[in-house]
C-alpha cells in the first residue's frame, strides 16, 4: 500500500522559534496533501489543503502566516510553524492523495508531536 | 456543508464479542464515499473500511463490516470476534466525489475499549 512518512516524529522547541515538519509520499505522487491538527482525545481538524505547485488553501481560523505550507514537489510537503508558542503544541498529521492512490484514497503519515516550551 | 456525527464517545466490548459503532451524516449529495478509520495509541490513522454510496451492498473486510443505510444517512461499523488489538479510537469520515479538494470530513470519534 501507499506509504506516507513524516519527519520528525516529535520535536521540542522554544517559544518564539520556528519548526519545520516534512511530509513525504514514498511510493506514489501526491497531487494533493492535507495537514491536520489533533488535540488529545479529539478528532482531526483540517488546517489546509495544498496542491503541488500551488498555494495552500487554509481553513477558516487557521493563520496562514503562522502555519506556512509548501508543496513544491509531488512527493514532499512541508509545514512550518513560525514563532511557535505553547498553544501551538499539538499533534500534526499530514495526509496525501494521488491520482493512482486507489480510489483517490488519502494515506496518512504517522504524525508529529510538537511541544513548545 | 457535510457533517458527520458519532454519538458514542466511548464503547467497550468483551474480547471475542461483537460491537457496533454508530455514525450518521448529513449531505445533499447523491454520490460520495464513507470511511471508517482506526487510530490506535500509536496515533497512526489506519483505513478500516470504505463504502461507495452508489453501491447497495455493504462493504466487508474480514471481521469488519458496515451497515450502510443511504436513506437514513447512517453508516455503522460492526466488529465481530473483537480482539485486544482492536482497541483504538474509531473515526467515521465522509468524502465528496465532486469538487477539487474532496477532503475528508471526520466525526468526533468513538474510543473503543476491548476487555480481556
Amino acid at each position: 500500500g501507499a506509504v506516507v512518512s513524516q519527519h520528525p516524529s516529535w520535536v521540542i522547541c522554544k517559544s518564539g522559534t520556528s519548526v519545520k515538519i516534512e511530509c513525504r509520499s514514498l511510493d506514489f505522487q501526491a497531487t494533493t496533501m492535507f495537514w491536520y491538527r489533533q488535540f488529545p482525545k479529539q478528532s482531526l481538524m483540517l488546517m489546509a489543503t495544498s496542491n503541488e505547485g500551488s498555494k495552500a488553501t487554509y481553513e477558516q481560523g487557521v493563520e496562514k502566516d503562522k502555519f506556512l505550507i509548501n508543496h513544491a514537489s509531488l512527493t514532499l510537503s512541508t509545514l512550518t510553524v513560525t514563532s511557535a508558542h505553547p498553544e501551538d503544541s499539538s499533534f500534526y498529521i499530514c495526509s496525501a492523495r494521488g491520482l493512482l492512490a486507489g480510489h483517490g484514497e488519502q494515506y496518512f503519515g504517522p504524525g508529529t508531536r510538537l511541544t513548545v516550551t | 456543508a457535510q457533517t458527520v456525527t458519532q454519538s458514542q464517545p466511548e464503547m467497550s466490548v468483551q474480547e471475542a464479542e461483537t460491537v457496533t459503532l454508530s455514525c450518521t451524516y448529513d449531505t445533499s449529495e447523491s454520490d460520495y464515499y464513507l470511511f471508517w478509520y482506526k487510530q490506535p495509541p500509536s496515533r497512526q490513522m489506519i483505513l478500516v473500511i470504505r463504502q461507495e454510496a452508489y453501491k447497495q451492498q455493504n462493504a466487508t473486510e474480514n471481521r469488519f463490516s458496515v451497515n450502510f443505510q443511504k436513506a437514513a444517512k447512517s453508516f455503522s461499523l460492526k466488529i465481530s470476534d473483537s480482539q485486544l488489538g482492536d482497541a483504538a479510537m474509531y473515526f467515521c469520515a465522509y468524502r465528496s466525489t465532486s469538487g477539487s479538494a474532496r477532503q475528508l470530513t471526520f466525526g468526533s470519534g468513538t474510543q473503543l475499549t476491548v476487555l480481556p
